[in-house]
């Protein structure tokens, strides 16, 4: 069945490092890939999406790219903010279905 | 509505009890999902409906899980005779209706079970 996998946290940085949170994907067909992303005390939101291969999504900074040959949508930021603090969840899905990894908490620290 | 709306917000259960929880998504979402968010686990899908009928109910951990939806909109999760394993946050999601796959997902702010 399909599956993501992303690293696990918790990833504590330093203001302005760079950032990179993996994700990999295994699913029939191509699935649409979504990075969404749950400030504290908030609901998750959307961050940014890609529905073909080499596509970019990008957003706030963030970018990923759509990797078939990897079967990857790695999440970077060049600078990373405190206000980066989130937790971050890689997804992926087609047809209408859409299932996550398990998150990764990310902390920036001043 | 102007975001899903799911309510109770809390629930506090005997292990054994029925419970209900409801979701109200955003007005004109055909697509509704259904996770369940657990410590360590992250979030885990349970089911997911276009209009009233559901294409994959593989994520429902056991028979006491059922979902309905009525109208094209409101949908009801059911557990029955509770477990403290059942303890977690359920969120619910809905969508436009997407030719491409999932469109972005609107997340209300969950309803928290514990199972005592």
């Amino acid at each position: 069945g399909n599956s993501v996998t992303q690293m696990e946290g918790p990833v504590t940085l330093s203001e302005e490092a760079f950032l990179t949170i993996n994700c990999t994907y295994t699913a029939t067909g191509y699935p649409s890939l979504f990075w969404y992303v749950q400030y504290p005390g908030e609901g998750l939101q959307l961050l940014l999406k890609a529905t073909k291969a080499d596509d970019k999504g990008s957003n706030k900074g963030f970018e990923a790219t759509y990797r078939k040959e990897t079967t990857s949508f790695h999440l970077e930021k060049g600078s990373v903010q405190v206000s980066d603090s989130a937790v971050y969840l890689c997804g992926g899905g087609s047809q209408g279905n859409l299932i996550f990894g398990k998150g990764t908490k990310l902390s920036v620290k001043p | 509505g102007a975001g899903v709306s799911q309510s109770p917000s809390n629930k506090v259960t005997e292990k054994g009890k029925d419970v209900e929880l409801r979701c109200d998504p955003i007005s004109g979402h055909t697509a509704l999902y259904w996770y369940r968010q657990s410590l360590g686990q992250g979030l885990e899908f349970l089911i997911y409906f276009q209009g009233n009928s559901a294409p994959d109910k593989s994520g429902l951990p056991s028979d006491r899980f059922s979902a309905e939806r009525t109208g094209g909109s409101v949908s009801t999760l059911t557990i029955q005779r509770t477990q403290q394993e059942d303890s977690a946050v359920y969120l619910c999601a809905s969508s436009r209706r997407s030719l491409t796959g999932p469109g972005e997902l609107f997340f209300g702010e969950g309803s928290r079970l514990t199972v005592l």
